[in-house]
């Protein structure tokens, strides 16, 4: 049964640590996304990948935020220095990119983040 | 960007019917999906409807789909409390491989 993994599943820091977040996609998708999800704002597109290039990284505050794939294996996003204000629940989800047809997103399970 | 928009609350009792809607905003767009989120879970794919379909059936989910007024709705026949979640519309854009969630409409089953 293949799913996407995240670790950790919860993180709890203090405001100027630096926290990564690592997520494993389904073997074979070739598409990484990053989502923030928050009760106020929702459901955010953070970063996106396509065979591992940054295609779009505008949902991201590019002054502590950063994602990177290292390998096909493993998607990261770091957040340094940390703020109370990115406390929320990070999702990595991944697919299998088929142009103009069906691109399903199958999602991992969340990293719950708390910074104090 | 536009908004995908969804009514953000929705109780139903149980064993009756729940339709949940959803404005999207690109006419243009190919699929259009469902997404259920259960308590502390990633969200998990329900089901999805091309653009050239009005209408989709599965088991117990029937997607409708006006074109003309991008409405969207998901209809769970027979609602059970194994259906409380919340519910996201999503649709493409960029090229078909990002997708704009809606606000989510949270379902409550009444017994």
């Amino acid at each position: 049964d293949a799913r996407v993994t995240q670790t950790p599943r919860h993180k709890v820091t203090e405001m100027g640590q630096e926290v990564t977040m690592r997520c494993q996609p389904i073997l074979g998708h070739n598409t990484v996304f990053w989502y923030r999800q928050t009760m106020m704002q929702g459901l955010e597109l953070l970063a996106y990948f396509r065979n591992r290039a940054p295609l779009d990284d505008s949902g991201m505050p590019k002054d502590r935020f950063s994602a990177e794939m290292p390998d096909a294996t493993l998607a990261t996003l770091k957040i340094q220095p940390s703020e109370p204000r990115d406390s929320a629940v990070y999702f990595c989800a991944s697919g299998l990119s088929r142009g103009a047809g069906l691109n399903e997103q199958y999602f991992g399970p969340g990293t719950r983040l708390t910074v104090t | 960007g536009e908004d995908v928009e969804q009514s953000l609350f929705l109780s139903v009792r149980e064993g009756d019917s729940s339709v949940i809607n959803c404005t999207y905003t690109d006419s243009s767009s190919t699929y259009l999906y469902w997404y259920k989120q259960e308590p502390g879970a990633g969200l998990q794919l329900l089901t999805y409807i091309f653009s050239n379909m009005d209408m989709k059936q599965d088991q117990r989910l029937t997607v409708l789909l006006n074109k003309k007024d991008k409405h969207l709705s998901l209809r769970i026949a027979d609602t059970q409390t194994g259906d409380s979640a919340i519910y996201f519309c999503a649709e493409p854009f960029f090229g078909n491989e990002k997708l704009t969630f809606g606000t989510g409409t949270r379902l409550t089953i009444i017994p």
